[in-house]
């Protein structure tokens, strides 16, 4: 286990939606990371959060969002779902804002009908 | 853009044996090499790591190869065991901008017989 949580585990949805995942982080770690991990893709880097900030920004889509709350959770928004952005949403966490040694969460799997 | 690539994609060895996975980078600006295992249904886990200072680094059975002229490094498992299969991914890590950015690459599914 490695400390960062992430709910929900499973979500299933329609085409055009919104849905919003959810990460707690380490105790103690200031970044949040979102990947999304799919079949073609493999595992991808989306947005990086430190301590309430945007610090870095990937693959990730104009229809995705990210924030990072005060407690340093962090939720990762998704709209207009479209049934390519199937795939497992992993947070990761790590104490500074170097990316060195990221912990990663149990993942949400997102199913798009 | 592949920036990392990873091979085989999948590999099947015998209990006891070398499991031998390879990965080649191409932007000179990594300077941090993590490998990752991944249990279906489970998020990966950081396994071991490299930097580019040192050729070799070895955490019990697990030992990373590291050749920085040629860009490519290897991860090794030696007396593979059937806990070990698992979906192995290399990753490299440089700076981008200010912050710092993982690629990892496609992954390879390890499966060792019993």
């Amino acid at each position: 286990d490695s400390g960062v949580t992430q709910t929900p585990k499973h979500l299933i949805t329609a085409t055009g939606q919104r849905v919003t995942l959810r990460c707690s982080p380490r105790s103690g770690d200031l970044s949040v990371y979102w990947y999304q991990q799919s079949l073609d893709q493999g595992l991808q880097f989306l947005i990086q959060y430190y301590n309430g900030e945007e610090r870095a920004k990937g693959n990730i889509l104009e229809r995705f969002s990210a924030q990072q709350f005060p407690d340093l959770h962090s939720e990762l928004n998704l709209s207009s779902l479209e049934l390519g952005d199937s795939a497992l949403y992993f947070c990761a966490s790590s104490v500074g804002s170097t990316g060195y040694e990221q912990y990663f969460g149990p993942g949400t799997r997102l199913t798009v009908t | 853009q592949q920036q990392v690539k990873q091979s085989p994609q999948s590999l099947i060895v015998q209990k006891g044996g070398i499991s031998i996975i390879n990965c080649a980078y191409e932007n000179t600006a990594f300077d941090y090499f993590p490998w990752y295992q991944q249990f279906p249904g489970k998020g990966p886990a950081l396994l071991i790591a490299i930097r580019p200072d040192v050729s070799e680094k070895k955490e019990g059975r697990f030992t990373i190869s590291f050749n920085k002229s040629a860009k490519q490094f290897s991860l090794h498992i030696m007396d593979s065991q059937p806990g070990d299969s698992a979906t192995y991914f290399c990753a490299a890590s440089g700076m981008s901008g200010s912050a710092r950015q993982l690629t990892f690459g496609s992954g390879t599914q390890l499966t060792v017989l019993p």
